[in-house]
């Protein structure tokens, strides 16, 4: 399945750097999802963008930004961060948000913030 | 608050049944979905039940009781291949997904 893409799949960084993570879906669909997965934690929405347009943002850190420049693509800015913010993020994407939609899931970014 | 229960990690053996379970607590309920997920891969969708009673799919059905906040999930004839961890998923009546912590599923020959 590479409905959808995620780059890169692992990302050592330092606390200073600045990096971005992509996501790519090939499905059609209209809505897109950041997720983050800490060990045995359930996944956290972190942004929701439908038709372009961010929907949520779960109280997350500005040190976080994320982009969606059309309805295929998604980034995710990074900088400054913590090393707690070390983890696993997951991009998803949907026909649309809401409704009865299933979510459909990239490989993830493993990242690991020194 | 909005919660999802299941248990952290279960163990079976390759041939046999498990079932995995899942309680929930959530502002309204809008349908229960079953995710796999497999080491360093990503969730896959495995099963969505929105109704009562018994949903089959091959070797893996689930289970929904919307009255007592309950869902299972059950494996049959188990391959190594099926040890992963299983995500059971719900969606509150703002549609957004609650999610519960994963349940590793261990499978020995």
């Amino acid at each position: 399945e590479t409905g959808v893409t995620q780059t890169p799949r692992h990302l050592v960084m330092g606390m200073t750097n600045k990096k971005s993570l992509k996501c790519e879906q090939h499905l059609g669909h209209n809505a897109m999802y950041w997720y983050k997965q800490s060990a045995k934690k359930p996944l956290e929405l972190m942004f929701v963008y439908n038709f372009k347009e961010q929907t949520e943002n779960n109280s997350v850190p500005s040190r976080f930004s994320p982009e969606c420049p059309n309805s295929s693509h998604l980034f995710l800015h990074l900088h400054t961060l913590q090393p707690e913010d070390s983890a696993l993020y997951l991009c998803a994407s949907s026909q649309e948000q809401g409704n009865q939609e299933t979510q459909y899931f990239g490989p993830g970014t493993r990242l690991l913030v020194l | 608050g909005q919660n999802i229960d299941q248990p952290t990690e279960m163990t079976a053996t390759e041939g046999a049944i498990v079932q995995i379970n899942c309680t929930y607590q959530t502002s309204g309920f809008n349908g229960l979905f079953w995710y796999q997920q497999h080491a360093g891969e990503a969730p896959t969708f495995l099963s969505y039940n929105v109704l009562d009673g018994l949903e089959e799919k091959g070797r893996f059905s689930s289970f929904l009781s919307r009255s007592k906040g309950y869902s299972y999930l059950l494996l049959k004839e188990l391959q190594m291949k099926d040890s992963a961890s299983y995500l059971c998923a719900v969606r509150d009546s703002n549609y957004q997904l609650i999610w519960g912590a994963g349940t590793k599923l261990i499978i020995k020959p």
